[in-house]
């Protein structure tokens, strides 16, 4: 079953507003991956991160990789209407090196 | 984005009926994966493919075959459809397998009805 949980499952938020999606797993991971998907889309890789407590930004996008490689979470600053979407993160354990675990997502809705 | 096209883009069919999904690469890499995403559940890794001929099950292979006869080709079959089995269907690509840090890269998805 689901080994990569993310939380929350929504997260409406006013233009302007910040937004967080976390991601835990109960095993340590090899790295974590993010992924978007607009809404009727497929979803596009954002970014990847390998190392303890790694942090990578992408504009307003700020990616983090927990020291204990379990968890990951993605924060977006000052939301606009373009970030609407669902966000995947998505696992490799480190045991099992073919396959991706993708967490549930967590769908951005944003009101202008 | 990567060429990869998946066909058909939607299909409605009836219980018991076999079905067949096709992805096309046009990018010449060496890994092909099969997700079905329903809500609730994000993406799940039905089979994937590590090169031609060889194939691996993901974790809900049940109620699924698949064939990778070209390196650019990997059908996915449904041999007696059931309504459990509708559902929005992805492949996806990548270079060198996820065991290399590698990424993946979706396709438009087909979405599958079964009554």
């Amino acid at each position: 079953g689901q080994q990569v949980m993310q939380i929350p499952q929504y997260q409406h938020v006013q233009e302007g507003e910040d937004f967080t999606t976390y991601c835990n797993s109960s095993t340590t991971l090899s790295n974590i991956q993010w992924y978007k998907q607009r809404p009727g889309g497929h979803p596009v890789f954002l970014i990847q991160l390998v190392k303890s407590g790694e942090v990578k930004k992408q504009k307003r996008l700020t990616f983090q990789f927990g020291e204990a490689k379990k968890n990951s979470s993605l924060h977006i600053t000052a939301t606009q209407t373009t970030d609407v979407g669902t966000y995947f993160c998505a696992a490799i354990r480190s045991y099992n090196t073919d396959k991706l675990i993708f967490g549930t997502g967590t769908r951005l809705q944003v009101f202008p | 984005d990567a060429g990869i096209t998946q066909s058909p883009r939607h299909k409605v069919t009836e219980t018991g009926t076999p079905v067949t999904l096709r992805c096309h690469q046009t990018e010449n890499h060496r890994y092909m994966y099969w997700y079905r995403q329903d809500p609730g559940h994000g993406l799940r890794l039905i089979h994937y493919s590590y090169g031609v001929k060889d194939t691996d099950k993901g974790e809900v292979s049940d109620g699924y075959s698949v064939s990778r006869s070209k390196t650019e080709d990997f059908l996915l079959t449904l041999e007696s459809a059931t309504s459990s089995q509708t559902s929005v269907y992805f492949c996806a690509i990548s270079k060198a397998g996820t065991g290399s840090t590698d990424t993946q890269y979706f396709g438009p998805g087909t979405r599958l009805t079964v009554l």
